[in-house]
């Protein structure tokens, strides 16, 4: 039973354009979601959050929208880097403190 | 920053081999946690732990054990290893309170040959 998923397993995107990344969720319970980035041969990293009081939250290129009516979720980054080129995970978080990860979206940032 | 250090960054077993996995985090943070990574399967927790001498497991434990002797290290062991182990795992530390997010280590790619 995937609690988070990513629907889209690659995505790409011009340089200097605009790439969203899409997250759906089951669990009404989460309360907290986060967007990791990842490099081959790399751990993830973190890149932004957003609690389930917000429905916006920006830094710098990177904005998450939260919809929770929809359960869903996106990441926008604007304007695409090749730098952004990664693999990028959502995860989604309750009072269980442990994040439940979706399976991925592989972005490609072309020139 | 927080540290989570993975002993290897590549290890090549062959089968029926028992494996050890090594992980430090030099934060002090109470929660560890062990993943792998395949293609088109994303992050999938293997087993958790809350504190020292405590485990739990998660969504794929079988084949996998660990242990927890001291609260900066989270060990993942493969009892007897099999080719559907090979796999990117990834270990992260969380603190305790309000800490959003883990941080991860830089993760071990296992081959079982």
């Amino acid at each position: 039973d995937q609690q988070v998923k990513q629907n889209s397993p690659s995505l790409s995107v011009q340089e200097g354009r605009i790439s969203i990344l899409n997250c759906d969720y089951t669990n009404s319970m989460f309360d907290y979601f986060l967007w990791y980035k990842k490099y081959p041969a790399e751990g993830p990293t973190f890149l932004i959050s957003i609690s389930s009081i917000k429905d916006k939250n920006e830094d710098g290129r990177f904005t998450v929208f939260l919809n929770k009516s929809a359960k869903h979720l996106s990441l926008h980054i604007v304007p695409s880097q090749p730098g952004d080129s990664a693999v990028y995970f959502c995860a989604a978080d309750s009072t269980a403190s442990k994040l439940t990860f979706g399976t991925g979206t592989r972005l490609q940032v072309t020139l | 920053d927080v540290k989570v250090t993975q002993s290897s960054r590549y290890l090549v077993k062959r089968t029926g081999e028992k494996v050890f996995l090594e992980c430090v985090q030099d934060m002090d943070h109470e929660n560890m946690f062990w993943y792998r990574q395949d293609p088109g399967l994303g992050l999938r927790l293997i087993y958790f732990s809350y504190d020292v001498k405590m485990k739990e497991k998660g969504d794929i434990p079988e084949g996998y054990s660990v242990s927890r002797e001291k609260k900066e290290r989270f060990s993942l062991i493969l009892e007897s290893a099999s080719t559907n182990q090979t796999s990117m795992y990834l270990c992260a530390s969380r603190g305790g309170g309000t800490t959003p997010g883990y941080t991860f280590g830089s993760g071990t790619r296992l081959t079982v040959v």
